[in-house]
């Protein structure tokens, strides 16, 4: 009964690197959402994606920032050129097909920026 | 878009005590209001929801109540343990894009 995956669950980066996140979502959940948790807020929606195609970015940075969920394999936030304000928890959350409120989140990736 | 505001952004109490958390939202569209508990370093769990043709709802020592027109809901937890200690999120939604509140951290004191 493995619930949402993600890895790594702790990542550091120097400045200009590259951070690449991987989100395994729930067994028959086919809807994936990522969020960014920065120190002492709440969760901040950033994409909504369905296999292979992007549903709604609309709280991801314009730049730097990509998501993929590839007909195979786990979906990905990646982060290009990361800065010191990147650091922060980078949640993925999972829903099924037909209930897209009902998400279950994952143990989340906190990233260093050095 | 949504704006969420959670209060006390802490909150002590003893165990056994009663532990209340309030919420509001500013978009009357919005439905679905899930409460999370996360426990450092974790990813937040959901304990309880409602929708907004609920007023209450209640899972053993844990209740939520909403009020539509004052667009504000309540978590609340009875006979509080040491375990209840951690981080909880109130959220609104209309479809899949949760609104999370600032969190409120709840120490329980044995």
């Amino acid at each position: 009964n493995a619930g949402v995956m993600q890895n790594p669950r702790h990542l550091v980066r120097r400045r200009g690197q590259e951070a690449r996140l991987r989100c395994s979502p729930m067994k028959g959940h086919s809807h994936v959402y990522w969020y960014r948790q920065l120190p002492e807020e709440g969760l901040k929606f950033m994409v909504y994606l369905q296999k292979e195609n992007i549903i709604d970015e609309s709280g991801m940075p314009k730049e730097r920032f990509s998501a993929e969920f590839p007909k195979e394999g786990p979906s990905i936030l990646r982060i290009q050129q990361v800065v010191r304000g990147d650091s922060a928890a980078y949640f993925c959350a999972s829903s099924p097909p037909v209930r897209v409120d009902e998400q279950f989140f994952g143990p989340g990736t906190r990233l260093t920026v050095l | 878009g949504e704006n969420v505001e959670q209060h006390p952004s802490t909150l002590s109490v003893q165990e056994g005590d009663s532990a209340v958390i309030k919420c509001t939202y500013s978009d009357s569209a919005s439905n679905y209001f899930p409460w999370y508990k996360q426990e450092l370093g974790k990813g937040p769990q959901l304990i309880i929801d409602i929708r907004s043709n609920v007023g209450e709802k209640k899972d053993q020592r844990i209740a939520v109540t909403l009020n539509k027109t004052a667009k504000h809901f309540s978590l609340h937890i009875t006979e509080t343990q040491p375990e209840d200690s951690a981080v909880y999120f109130c959220a609104a939604s209309t479809y899949y894009q949760f609104y999370f509140g600032t969190g409120t951290s709840l120490t329980v004191i044995p």
